[in-house]
């Protein structure tokens, strides 16, 4: 079991928006550590999409964004492409552990 | 180009050692931790520990401290991890990854895929 709780799946029609939650506790992102946010295309390395929760590295499209509230994090897709059909993982870091922590991941279905 | 070069795939069998690499070039390796990530087959991402090639401070996930070991050579930008005697549950992708500023990963190498068999 994950320590940052995301859901298994969401999906979304060409166009449209989709929102992924990542879920905490006061260890990790309620102590006020950063989440950040990865993309995972099958078969390919991750790629960092969002830092320090709501910053695009360059070349992230603005359609990409990220925020922070509390003990949770959310990243939203809008103007859903094909090309975003992937798995996102979130991540921070844990004072519990002294270390990094991954959520377990959501899967992006574009239908 | 700032990238992270990983070793190429292995397969082994249980009870066998392993050391796999990651080379960094393009920026400053020894200013930067490079962490390992690993990724079970169908499986989500899990971080097993991390190194400061300047000073060799290494720190591990709980789950894997004892289970491998993690060095580096800063004379020739490269990381290490390693493993005394493998099981078939070892069988991973395993990333190498740069953390930036933060704790974020902001460079990720393609990965070394371990096969443990018999």
């Amino acid at each position: 079991q994950s320590v940052l709780t995301q859901p298994p799946s969401v999906s979304g029609a060409p166009g449209q928006r989709v929102t992924i939650s990542c879920t905490g506790s006061s260890s990790n992102i309620g102590a006020g550590y950063d989440v950040h946010w990865y993309q995972q295309v099958p078969g390919t390395a991750p790629k960092l999409l969002i830092y320090g929760n709501s910053n695009r590295p360059s070349g992230v499209p603005d359609r990409i964004s990220g925020s922070k509230s509390g003990t949770s994090a959310s990243l939203a897709i809008t103007g859903l492409q094909a090309e975003d059909e992937a798995d996102y993982y979130c991540q921070s870091y844990d004072s519990s552990l002294s270390g990094s922590v991954f959520g377990a991941g959501t899967k992006v279905t574009v239908l | 180009e700032v990238q992270l070069v990983q070793s190429g795939a292995e397969v082994k069998k249980p009870g066998e050692s392993l050391k796999i690499s990651c080379k960094g070039s393009g920026y400053n390796f020894i200013s930067y931790w490079i962490a390992w990530v690993r990724q079970m087959p169908g499986k989500g991402l899990e971080w097993m520990g991390i190194i400061y090639p300047g000073d060799s401070d290494t720190r591990y996930s709980p789950s894997f401290q004892g289970q491998v070991t993690i060095s580096a050579d800063r004379s020739i930008s490269t990381a290490y991890l390693q493993w005394s005697s493998l099981k078939a549950s070892d069988t991973a992708m395993y990333y190498c990854v740069r953390r930036g500023v933060g704790w974020d990963f902001d460079l990720w190498g393609r990965g070394t895929l371990v096969t443990v068999s018999s």
